[in-house]
């Protein structure tokens, strides 16, 4: 039962490189979110999708773009990686129904950039 | 604008005593809240929720208290074992509208053997 599962792991950029972190779940889950996860401060809400085609932004945006083309997928990209987007990144998903409201998380993608 | 607030970074416990974690939110469209675990390198798992139409939900050990009036949850852990020792988050979410779930900053949870 694989879950939500990000890749990579973890990962160093250099400044102004792109990436894309990659994330995909298998519960047919409608909504999906990213986080990312600075000492001290919490999960701060990046961007989220309540399904295929449907994207919005959540507390942090700025610098990151997502896109959701299937219901599995929902990949985070940065665009000219900076040092203030060294964080641990997390995918969620869930299906919000009136009885199970909670999301679940993959392990995480830690990035540097340095 | 922290809408959900943890305002205890940390909290030591002997084993077998209760461990009682506080949050606090702001906003009344919040009806749906939810306490997450954390270990170190490994993303944050589902502990229990509670709806807003109750002020009490127990799972097991774990028990979590809403007080609406005073925009107040707790999570009670009893009794405490060291391997309950990780970080607490707790989440809110409107049932209706954004979906987002909007987090605090957590606590960390030592329980001491």
């Amino acid at each position: 039962n694989a879950g939500v599962t990000q890749t990579p792991k973890f990962r160093i950029l250099k400044i102004g490189q792109s990436m894309t972190l990659q994330c995909t779940q298998d519960m047919n889950h409608n909504y999906m979110y990213w986080y990312r996860q600075d000492p001290g401060m919490g999960l701060k809400l990046i961007y989220y999708s309540v399904g295929a085609g449907i994207t919005d932004k959540g507390e942090v945006p700025n610098g990151y773009n997502v896109s959701r083309s299937t219901t599995e997928d929902f990949p985070l990209r940065l665009e000219l990686a900076a040092p203030s987007q060294t964080s641990v990144y997390f995918c969620a998903s869930s299906t919000r129904t009136v009885w199970n409201t909670e999301a679940f998380f993959g392990q995480g993608t830690r990035l540097t950039v340095v | 604008d922290q809408q959900v607030k943890q305002n205890s970074p940390s909290l030591s416990v002997q084993e077998g005593r209760i461990s009682i974690l506080n949050c606090d939110y702001t906003n009344s469209m919040f009806d749906y809240f939810l306490w997450y675990k954390k270990y170190p390198a490994e993303g944050p798992t589902f502990l229990i929720s509670i709806s807003s139409i109750k002020d009490k939900n127990e799972d097991g050990r774990f028990t979590v208290f809403l007080n609406k009036s005073a925009k107040h949850l707790s999570l009670h852990i009893v009794p405490s074992q060291p391997g309950d020792s990780a970080v607490y988050f707790c989440a809110a979410t409107p049932t209706s509208g954004t979906y987002k779930y909007i987090f605090g900053t957590g606590t960390r949870l030592k329980v001491l053997a």
